[in-house]
């Protein structure tokens, strides 16, 4: 069965600390894809990024980066001098390869940054 | 380009009661999903739409909610009679034929009391 582990439920840091949010996942598919979303004090799910399981390639994205690791089925997510803005729940999820198959998402981390 | 929207951002009903959510996808996405958060809990699948056709409504928890996408465009959610346990966030996603990355709407709160 597929399932997406975010074992951090809270994280709080001070402004222009780093951060990394932990994101575990569990598939007997050799092909998948895996997400982060963004969820803002607004409400609405932001997408981040989206990786396939065959591109095992670091991807940095301004202050954000994120670590795929197929060896510990990980992929987590860093953000680099974190910001009051970035305070939000960040969301892991994973789906089958195939277009239009649902999504499984982790439980989410709440990062909250202060100033 | 308009996003995906939801009707209502919030809602409060009283158990028994009958509450019907809206979600306009992105124009010309075919997929349209609707996924359930209950408090501290993950994001949980509910169904997923082809046009106007329901793929997969495995994730729907039971015959009080009923999806319908007529002519493909808009869906609605309906939960009929709500009950404490229906209390979330009801969000709707969009994606194009073909494409894996899906677009989420703000979502709808849903408090049953």
């Amino acid at each position: 069965a597929q399932k997406v582990t975010q074992a951090q439920t809270e994280i709080s840091v001070v402004e222009k600390e780093d951060v990394t949010l932990d994101c575990v996942y569990e598939t007997r598919d050799t092909t998948y894809y895996l997400f982060w979303y963004k969820q803002p004090p607004s409400g609405e799910l932001v997408f981040l990024i989206r990786r396939n399981s065959f591109d095992e390639q670091n991807e940095i994205s301004g202050r954000y980066s994120w670590n795929f690791q197929k060896s510990t089925s990980s992929f987590n997510f860093t953000i680099t001098a974190s910001q009051v803005v970035d305070s939000a729940v960040y969301f892991c999820a994973l789906s089958e390869a195939q277009a239009g198959t649902a999504l499984i998402f982790g439980k989410g981390t709440t990062l909250s940054v202060s100033s | 380009e308009a996003g995906v929207t939801q009707f209502p951002s919030h809602s409060v009903i009283e158990k028994g009661q009958t509450v019907t959510l809206r979600c306009d996808p992105i124009s010309g996405h075919d997929n349209l999903y609707w996924y359930r958060r209950v408090m501290g809990k993950e994001i949980k699948f509910l169904l997923h739409f082809v046009k106007e056709s329901k793929q997969d409504e495995s994730g729907m928890p039971n015959n009080r909610f009923l999806a319908e996408r007529t002519g493909g465009t808009y869906s609605t959610l309906k939960v009929q009679p709500a009950e404490l346990e229906d209390s979330g966030v009801y969000f709707c996603a969009s994606s194009s034929s073909g494409n894996t990355e899906a677009f989420f709407g703000q979502g709808t709160r849903l408090t049953v009391v």
